[in-house]
């Protein structure tokens, strides 16, 4: 079955304890996102990538990394998590942009909450 | 940034109405998509209209295009209560890298009450 996987899909924990939310999909995707949702701010994209080892900034990067060594991942990283991190985020992926803009598969979810 | 816009951002209705939400957009596109995402889940597509369509069906589902006026508009008919949900539009964006990515409206949230 196509699908992306996110995981944890819940996680409670402090500020500045790292922690890292994995994505994975295994339909051969180039092109993965992140996003947070937030009420009343719809969706906003923390980071892309269009390939392996290409990555780009979103509207939202500030204190977030990402990473993707292999096509079927791409991990994100809170280095120092804080507080106004808290929210629901997303990841996505879909075959390719390039001029196509093709649709997304989204995945379920992941709702962190940062004490 | 957000290139579209969906309005109404709230629609409440009664089972069996038809339910029409907009979405307007600012620059020019290769295609329109409608997303939709029940209560806490994921984004799951819904239709894609290319720039060289006017109009478009799927099901329930109505899609319109006008290009000339930088909008589109999603008409689901005979709705249901489980179509309650929140309805995206999606177009895409040009980057300043020169990378042309999605970008999502802040969305309609649909009511259908039983």
């Amino acid at each position: 079955e196509a699908q992306v996987t996110q995981n944890p899909r819940y996680l409670i924990t402090v500020t500045g304890k790292k922690l890292t939310v994995t994505c994975s999909q295994n339909m051969n995707h180039e092109y993965m996102s992140w996003y947070r949702q937030d009420p009343g701010l719809g969706l906003r994209q923390i980071y892309y990538s269009m390939n392996v080892e290409v990555t780009d900034k979103g509207d939202v990067p500030e204190g977030y990394k990402v990473s993707r060594k292999e096509k079927r991942n791409f991990p994100l990283i809170l280095e120092s998590p804080s507080p106004n991190q808290t929210s629901l985020y997303f990841c996505a992926s879909s075959p390719r942009t390039g001029y196509s803009n093709q649709p997304q598969h989204f995945g379920d979810g992941t709702r962190l909450s940062i004490l | 940034s957000q290139q579209g816009e969906e309005d109404p951002q709230a629609l409440s209705i009664q089972e069996g109405e038809n339910a029409t939400m907009n979405c307007s957009y600012k620059t020019s596109i290769n295609n329109l998509q409608w997303y939709r995402q029940n209560s806490g889940r994921g984004l799951v597509h819904l239709i894609l209209i290319r720039s060289n369509e006017r109009e478009k069906h799927s099901g329930r589902l109505r899609v319109t295009l006008d290009t000339s006026k930088k909008s589109s508009s999603l008409l689901i008919t005979a709705s249901r209560a489980a179509d309650t949900a929140s309805y995206f539009c999606a177009t895409a964006r040009w980057t300043s890298g020169g990378s042309y990515i999605p970008t999502f409206g802040r969305g309609t949230s649909l009511i259908v009450h039983p």
